[in-house]
């Protein structure tokens, strides 16, 4: 079955540590992976994808094929990342299959 | 600004009351999706629109409906709201095209209650 997994609901660190949000997926073939991530009072927004191998507010994320795995990562966490994050995997189509959401809470 | 708008923000009803909520767009997108979120869990996807074309998710309950009459507006219907329905509605867009992935842009959403 589709599945993508985030173990951690919350996730807390210090203000300068690094994170990282972990994210496995279980899907055939080769899907278009997305970090989607909801600040406070803000409405849900694309972070990253990973076809563009980009870096966002410093955030970057692998993708391990042999793993199934594409964990998002920052190596010095800031007040302002506390949100709520969503790996979505888009196995092929119009359909992105959203994570249950990793809350993370970066402390002063 | 080009965005997705969602109306009301918050929408009450009462168990059985038909309930529709609004969501249109300024990107010209051709894709409008509708997704169900609970407390604490993911957004579902309920169905979507490419262009004219409906397309419903397997689970998604009869109860639910859409339209979407121009490219601009997407409607999600409720006939008979249950207790079970409360829960955030989030309205996204997307542009599928050759040099287009799948990136979506949602609304703010509706927070329906069911009283």
């Amino acid at each position: 079955a589709q599945r993508v997994t985030q173990p951690e609901k919350l996730l807390s660190v210090f203000k300068g540590a690094p994170v990282e949000l972990k994210c496995n997926y279980s899907y055939s073939g080769s899907p278009e992976l997305f970090w989607y991530v909801q600040y406070s009072r803000q409405r849900l927004q694309l972070l990253l994808r990973h076809i563009s191998r980009e870096s966002i507010k410093g955030f970057t994320a692998d993708l391990n094929k042999g793993e199934t795995s594409f964990h998002l990562k920052k190596p010095f966490a800031q007040e302002e990342d506390s949100a709520m994050y969503y790996c979505a995997p888009s196995p092929g189509g119009f359909k992105t299959i959203f994570g249950a959401g990793t809350r993370l809470f970066v402390k002063a | 600004d080009a965005m997705v708008i969602q109306n009301p923000r918050y929408q009450v009803t009462q168990f059985g009351k038909p309930v529709t909520l609004s969501c249109s767009q300024t990107l010209n997108h051709n894709v409008m999706y509708w997704y169900q979120q609970k407390s604490s869990q993911a957004p579902k996807l309920l169905f979507h629109y490419y262009d004219k074309d409906f397309n419903n998710e397997a689970d998604t309950p009869d109860n639910f409906q859409s339209r979407r009459p121009n490219t601009s507006f997407c409607f999600l219907d409720i006939r008979s709201p249950g207790l079970g329905d409360a829960a955030m509605y989030l309205c996204a867009t997307s542009s599928q095209g050759l040099a287009d992935d799948n990136e979506q842009f949602f609304g703010p959403g509706t927070r329906l209650t069911v009283l």
